[in-house]
């Protein structure tokens, strides 16, 4: 069963402390991995699109790399505007266009 | 603004009953998809439609249905409302058929609450 698992579920950062938010995910075919960002009663948000292991994009403090098992969401130096809900979501093969999300994990950034 | 809209926003209803959903996509995106939010399960994929037609089904109960109409607006029907329906409803939308960049565009949803 493609599945998608983040951890921690939960993490509090002081403003400028950087840390990693991980991905792991079991899917039959990998067609791409998705970064999301959900602020509290907002819809998710894209953030980037991972196609295969190696791949990285960066945007401002954020970074996301992809292996064949995990992903990684780094963020450098955070700011309290990046507190939010970070959503992963992969596109099996099979599963045609769906994206299947993760929990995702509630990140809050303190001044 | 991601371009979506939901209506409505918020919607309180008792067990039994039948509610609809709406969602107006992004100008120029023929593809429209359902998405259920709960503390519990995340987000969970029920329906897509492509320019009036379903392309995928996830999870969705049989209690529920979906429609993309010719204006290209959707609708989610929720009928027999239990009190696990209670959740956030998100439509998003996309102007492609597959989304291989993943980049859906999300309505701030329908929060659903059945007393």
């Amino acid at each position: 069963e493609d599945q998608v698992t983040q951890s921690p579920e939960a993490l509090r950062l002081q403003e400028g402390e950087s840390s990693s938010l991980n991905c792991s995910y079991t899917v039959s075919g990998l067609r791409g991995l998705f970064w999301y960002r959900q602020d509290p009663g907002k819809g998710p948000e894209f953030l980037f699109t991972l196609y295969s292991a190696g791949e990285e994009k960066e945007k401002e403090r954020l970074k996301a790399t992809l292996t064949k098992k995990e992903s990684f969401l780094h963020i450098t130096a955070p700011k309290p505007e990046d507190s939010a809900t970070y959503l992963c979501a992969v596109q099996a093969r099979k599963a045609g266009t769906a994206l299947i999300f993760g929990k995702g994990t509630t990140l809050s950034v303190s001044s | 603004d991601s371009g979506v809209t939901q209506t409505p926003k918020h919607l309180i209803t008792a067990t039994g009953q039948r509610v609809t959903l709406r969602c107006s996509p992004r100008s120029g995106d023929l593809s429209v998809y359902w998405y259920q939010q709960s503390l519990d399960q995340g987000l969970q994929f029920l329906i897509q439609y492509y320019n009036g037609e379903e392309r995928a089904k996830g999870n969705i109960l049989e209690r529920f249905s979906a429609q993309q109409f010719p204006d290209l607006h959707s609708e989610l029907n929720l009928s027999s409302l239990e009190l696990g329906d209670s959740a956030l409803y998100f439509c998003a939308s996309s102007v492609v058929v597959t989304v291989n960049t993943g980049e859906l565009f999300f309505g701030e949803g329908s929060r659903l609450t059945v007393l």
